[in-house]
């Protein structure tokens, strides 16, 4: 089936970095979305993104976080600075109508 | 509040009996989807199910929107399927955004 990916795997940075997570969508999709999900809790939506602009965004996404995909290139989510609670895996998504969704394997990242 | 509760929140099988988990939400949903989620923490989109029955494998999703509640049936479990399982839903706000659930945990023992 269609595949997103996700790079890095794992991102381990202290405190008060920048840190840049990339998801390489499925190819002629359009909707994209980030998640977030701490260890042993549930899993928790952060932004939607379509034609270049957020389109929704949860109380999670704060003002550190933002998202942009140049060019049509890599679906990005970048944390500057990065808090410790910043620390979990955040999984991309991408859907070509807005309906099913397909999800990379996450990026783990720890904060230290 | 919990817009998305699952239930149970765990389960254990003997390889081969059948499992039964229950998704309830508490708003309208206009997409529901089942997910699978690795012990490793990989997920895998199993079924997308907003409304009726859907099967594939030995799964089988019915979902009843009035009631707002959904159910994955697993047949035949295998050992290979532990893990938890996920149910999410988008909430019809305009924008497609998954709110899922705390999963129930399935263990299957041979």
């Amino acid at each position: 089936g269609p595949k997103v990916l996700q790079i890095p795997s794992h991102q381990i940075i202290d405190m008060g970095q920048m840190v840049t997570l990339n998801c390489d969508p499925v190819s002629n999709h359009l909707y994209f979305y980030w998640y977030k999900q701490i260890l042993g809790q549930q899993m928790e939506f952060l932004v939607n993104f379509y034609n270049g602009k957020v389109m929704e965004k949860s109380k999670l996404f704060k003002d550190q976080f933002s998202v942009e995909r140049p060019d049509g290139s890599y679906f990005t989510l970048k944390i500057q600075p990065t808090a410790l609670e910043d620390s979990a895996v955040y999984f991309c998504a991408s859907s070509p109508t807005g309906d099913t969704q397909y999800f990379g394997p996450g990026t783990r990242l720890l904060v230290l | 509040g919990q817009q998305v509760q699952q239930s149970p929140s765990s389960l254990v099988l003997q390889e081969g009996e059948n499992a039964e988990l229950q998704c309830n939400f508490s708003s309208t949903a206009t997409q529901l989807q089942w997910f699978y989620q690795s012990p490793g923490g990989s997920l895998v989109s199993l079924l997308s199910n907003p409304s009726g029955t859907k099967h594939t494998g030995r799964l089988t999703s019915t979902t009843v929107t009035k009631e707002r509640r959904s159910s994955l049936h697993i047949s035949s479990s295998q050992t290979t399927d532990s893990g938890t399982y996920l149910c999410a839903i988008d909430l019809d706000t305009g924008y497609q955004n998954f709110y899922f659930g705390k999963g129930t945990s399935l263990t299957v023992i041979p």
